[in-house]
């Protein structure tokens, strides 16, 4: 089975300091892993995407995320936010036949 | 614009009403895949397409649920009979075939859907 636990569901930074957002997964297999990103009333955007090339995934808008087997995570990072980060995240397991959204980390950028 | 797109944006409807939602994927992708994300909470995966062939659905999709998809291109969901429990956003994603479910989906703005 696979499945993805987002661990926090708010997290503000301030503009400018490096961006954490946490998600472990869960699997029988190797997954596959994506984050996605929903600004207000937009759809979702993929951000990155693992799928056992590289362990460090590096994604748009300055965001990379790296896959550690050893702790089954897959957290997403930024070095700097912008206040254009502010938005919902999703990290997405994806498995067989469909994919597994987590719940959702609120990111908001503090000027 | 050669992404996805879901029409209409918004419906509000009363309970009892049917309604129906209409997805374009895009044009070379050959699976489309419906979720529902209530408030606060991520997308639920409701079903998905391999061009014309329902392949697979969830335990959320309740009788009152039906999904085509008749020409391999566009899909149309169907809610009979609605209940207010049926109000969220409604989000169409498409693909290109790969492993199902490990391929990049590419979504649409969602339908927003209201009970009243």
């Amino acid at each position: 089975a696979q499945s993805v636990t987002q661990l926090d569901s708010h997290v503000s930074v301030s503009e400018g300091t490096p961006v954490l957002l946490r998600c472990n997964y869960s699997s029988s297999y190797s997954p596959s892993l994506f984050w996605y990103v929903q600004h207000p009333n937009k759809g979702l955007q993929l951000l990155l995407k693992y799928t056992s090339a590289a362990t460090l995934v590096k994604g748009i808008n300055g965001f990379e995320a790296e896959f550690k087997k050893s702790e089954t995570s897959f957290h997403l990072t930024k070095p700097s936010a912008h206040m254009s980060d502010a938005a919902e995240y999703f990290c997405v397991g994806g498995g067989y036949q469909k994919v597994t959204f987590g719940t959702g980390t609120k990111l908001q950028v503090i000027p | 614009d050669t992404g996805v797109s879901q029409d209409p944006r918004h419906k509000i409807t009363k309970r009892g009403q049917n309604v129906t939602f209409r997805c374009d994927p895009i044009s070379e992708h050959n699976r489309l895949y419906w979720y529902r994300q209530t408030l606060g909470q991520g997308p639920e995966f409701l079903t998905y397409f391999q061009n014309e062939a329902q392949l697979e659905k969830s335990r959320l999709l309740s009788d009152r649920f039906s999904a085509e998809r008749p020409k391999g291109s566009f899909s149309t969901l169907e809610i009979q009979r609605t209940e207010q429990g049926d109000s969220a956003m409604y989000l169409c994603a498409s693909s290109l075939a790969g492993l199902a479910g490990r391929e990049t989906q590419y979504f649409g703005p969602g339908t927003r859907l209201l009970v009243l």
